[in-house]
């Protein structure tokens, strides 16, 4: 049973336009979520968080959005660059073990120059 | 700062056979995880120790697959004997303290090929 749905294996945007992950849970215990990068033949790294009392953080050019009533996340890039090509997991934990992370099956992201 | 040590990269065994592969932490983190990567998906976990104790193994295959980090630091994996379902990416990460998830660092991993 997938807890952490990403329902578009890959994405495909012009450079300079939006790029919009989206990313559905199913666990309402979750508490805290998180976006991994992953560039070929590394391990993943953190971009970007959001804790469940809110519904928006934003770093630089990356912002996440959480829609708790819909159990719905959204990673939003703006401008996209070619160096934003990789993959992206999204991730969540519940409040009782934050260090439980279940992740998501990734969204492959293309930028085009 | 260096980051997460794996080794190897790659390995290439035939079913049956057994493998090992080692992690070695950021300095000073004391929690460390193993995760595995199959194709498509997302990393799962396999293993959590805190130190050289084992905090979460609920998801180790424990007929094949066993882990140790004796002395707190580097750790390994190993399957024995090894399945065609193996063939994944095993990754470790390490995390200085265990509660915030935002700081788990990952290796760069090593892609277990199974044939």
């Amino acid at each position: 049973d997938q807890q952490v749905k990403q329902n578009s294996p890959s994405l495909s945007v012009q450079e300079g336009r939006i790029s919009i992950l989206n990313c559905d849970y199913t666990n309402s215990m979750f508490d805290y979520f998180l976006w991994y990068k992953k560039y070929p033949a590394e391990g993943p790294t953190f971009l970007i968080s959001i804790s469940s009392i809110k519904d928006k953080n934003e770093d630089g050019r990356f912002t996440v959005f959480l829609n708790k009533s819909a159990k719905h996340l959204s990673l939003h890039i703006v401008p996209s660059q070619p160096g934003d090509s990789a993959v992206y997991f999204c991730a969540a934990s519940p409040k009782t073990s934050y260090d439980k992370v279940i992740f998501g099956p990734g969204t492959s992201l293309s930028v085009i120059p | 700062e260096a980051g997460v040590a794996q080794s190897p990269r790659y390995k290439i065994i035939e079913k049956r056979q057994s493998v090992a592969f080692w992690c070695n932490p950021i300095s000073g983190h004391a929690t460390l995880y193993w995760y595995q990567q199959i194709l498509g998906q997302g990393p799962k976990l396999l293993i959590q120790f805190q130190n050289n104790g084992v905090v979460d193994d609920s998801q180790l295959p424990k007929d094949r697959f066993s882990a140790e980090r004796l002395k707190g630091v580097d750790s390994t994996l190993k399957i024995q004997p090894a399945k065609l379902e193996d063939s994944a990416v095993y990754l470790c990460a390490s995390s200085f303290r265990r509660l915030d998830p935002y700081e788990q660092y990952f290796g760069p991993g090593t892609r277990l090929t199974v044939t």
